[in-house]
């Protein structure tokens, strides 16, 4: 029953840092997306991913990166890390089939200092 | 594109009380129209939807919402809440049919608190 996993749950970067979150599902999903939150803003979406091989830009993608060289994995990559990027970031994924449901992990809470 | 507008940031209520939550979104085209529910700490899951036939949803908790689209609402209702049901409540859009990938467009969120 693991769903959605994310890693780390918490970290803090100093300004200029790179770092990757990871995001793993075994549900088979063909659909992944990385979704920020902030407070009073709900969420935007950053990456998303309709298959392996394959990604494209969200609302807010600037000062991030995420590769998808598999169906599982979705990892999402921050290069030269700026306090504006300090926020909680959740990976969902959804079957294509389906009519909407997307399956959320726990989120990674960053923040950058 | 799609927009949402959440009317309230927060709400408090009393325990056994009822409560509504207000949605409204924009869109050009048809739309699904869901509540997600986050409890503190966690991810978000799934509430209720909205995609086609019947106005009103309901969800296994007690909730339901209905879809007006002459007013471009999806109000959120319990006719009597629980301590439990403290959480942040989002109400989110997405196009109709398979061309949107399933991205969603979600609202500001409107926290629920629920006193004894």
């Amino acid at each position: 029953n693991a769903g959605v996993t994310q890693t780390p749950k918490f970290r803090i970067l100093k300004i200029g840092q790179s770092m990757t979150l990871q995001c793993t599902q075994d549900m088979n999903h063909n659909y992944m997306y990385w979704y920020r939150q902030d407070p009073g803003m709900g969420l935007k979406l950053i990456y998303y991913s309709v298959g392996a091989g394959i990604t494209d830009k969200g609302e807010v993608p600037n000062g991030y990166n995420v590769s998808r060289s598999t169906t599982e994995d979705f990892p999402l990559r921050l290069e030269l890390a700026a306090p504006s990027q300090t926020s909680v970031y959740f990976c969902a994924s959804s079957d294509r089939l389906s009519t909407g449901e997307l399956f959320f992990g726990e989120g990674s809470r960053l923040t950058v200092l | 594109a799609q927009s949402v507008t959440q009317l309230d940031s927060q709400v408090p209520v009393f325990e056994e009380a009822p409560v509504e939550l207000r949605c409204n979104y924009s869109s050009s085209v048809s739309v699904y129209l869901f509540w997600y529910v986050q409890y503190p700490n966690q991810g978000l899951q799934l509430l209720l939807k909205y995609l086609s036939g019947s106005t009103l949803v309901e969800s296994i908790n007690g909730f339901e919402a209905e879809f007006n689209k002459s007013q471009t609402s999806f109000h959120l209702r319990k006719p009597s809440v629980h301590i439990s049901d403290t959480a942040e409540y989002f109400c989110a859009v997405r196009i109709a049919g398979g061309t949107s990938y399933g991205k969603l467009t979600f609202g500001q969120g409107t926290i629920l608190t629920v006193h004894p």
